[in-house]
């Protein structure tokens, strides 16, 4: 079982849908969960990160995190086709040396189509 | 304010070859990052340093070496570079445990 699961997609959503992107992870004691966006070509850029159950908003984004279910997941309202990206979800653990390790799911491709 | 850079973006190399990609990170991080991304495996974890000083290895070590010269810069070698790691390196810093990671634009290596 990988450690950071997400549907590799690609998920197609019509202009101005909700795009729900889903991930499962497997450490329980994981405390912090983050979304990234990827463009082709390009580096991780992060947008949401979120800490505790329940949901946290930030614009168009909502992050939803469910630790007894290990399940993180992110809503895009009103999707538009600069959206359209590689979405990565990363899980947080502790390194023995100090610092924090990132576990990458291997993203789920979001085609936002006019 | 640059956040994290990386030099070069592009790189080929001849197997045997060697070469240090270089980072820098302008916003006072204690811990960096050192990732490679290929298709299908996603990012992986090569080597970090948790603050300036200290360096250990993560998930995938072998062939690379890394220093960390001072609070702002972390760097990578590759002593004698293998086709196997052709990919994207990217480098990442962070304020330490349970947060987010920054990255930089990343280098594309590729090994001949």
């Amino acid at each position: 079982q990988k450690e950071v699961e997400q549907n590799s997609g690609p998920l197609s959503v019509p202009e101005g849908a909700i795009a729900s992107l889903n991930c499962t992870y497997s450490d329980r004691v994981s405390q912090s969960f983050f979304w990234y966006r990827q463009y082709s070509g390009k580096s991780p850029e992060l947008i949401m990160s979120i800490y505790s159950n329940g949901d946290k908003e930030d614009g168009r984004f909502t992050a939803q995190l469910n630790k007894a279910s290990q399940y993180v997941s992110l809503l895009i309202r009103d999707s538009q086709p600069s959206d359209s990206a590689t979405y990565l979800c990363a899980v947080n653990g502790a390194l023995t040396g100090g610092g924090n390790k990132l576990t990458f799911g291997t993203g789920t491709q979001l085609k936002v189509e006019l | 304010n640059a956040g994290v850079t990386q030099t070069p973006k592009f790189q080929v190399l001849k197997t045997g070859q060697s070469m240090t990609l270089q980072c820098a990170q302008d916003m006072n991080h204690n811990s960096m990052y050192w990732y490679r991304q290929d298709p299908g495996m996603g990012l992986r974890l090569i080597y970090y340093s948790a603050s300036e000083g200290t360096t250990d290895k993560g998930e995938v070590p072998n062939g690379y070496n890394v220093s960390r010269l001072n609070k702002r810069e972390f760097s990578l070698r590759l002593e004698s570079a293998a086709p196997s790691q052709t990919s994207v390196y990217f480098c990442a810093s962070s304020d330490g445990r349970e947060r987010e990671q920054y990255f930089g634009p990343g280098t594309r290596l590729t090994v001949t």
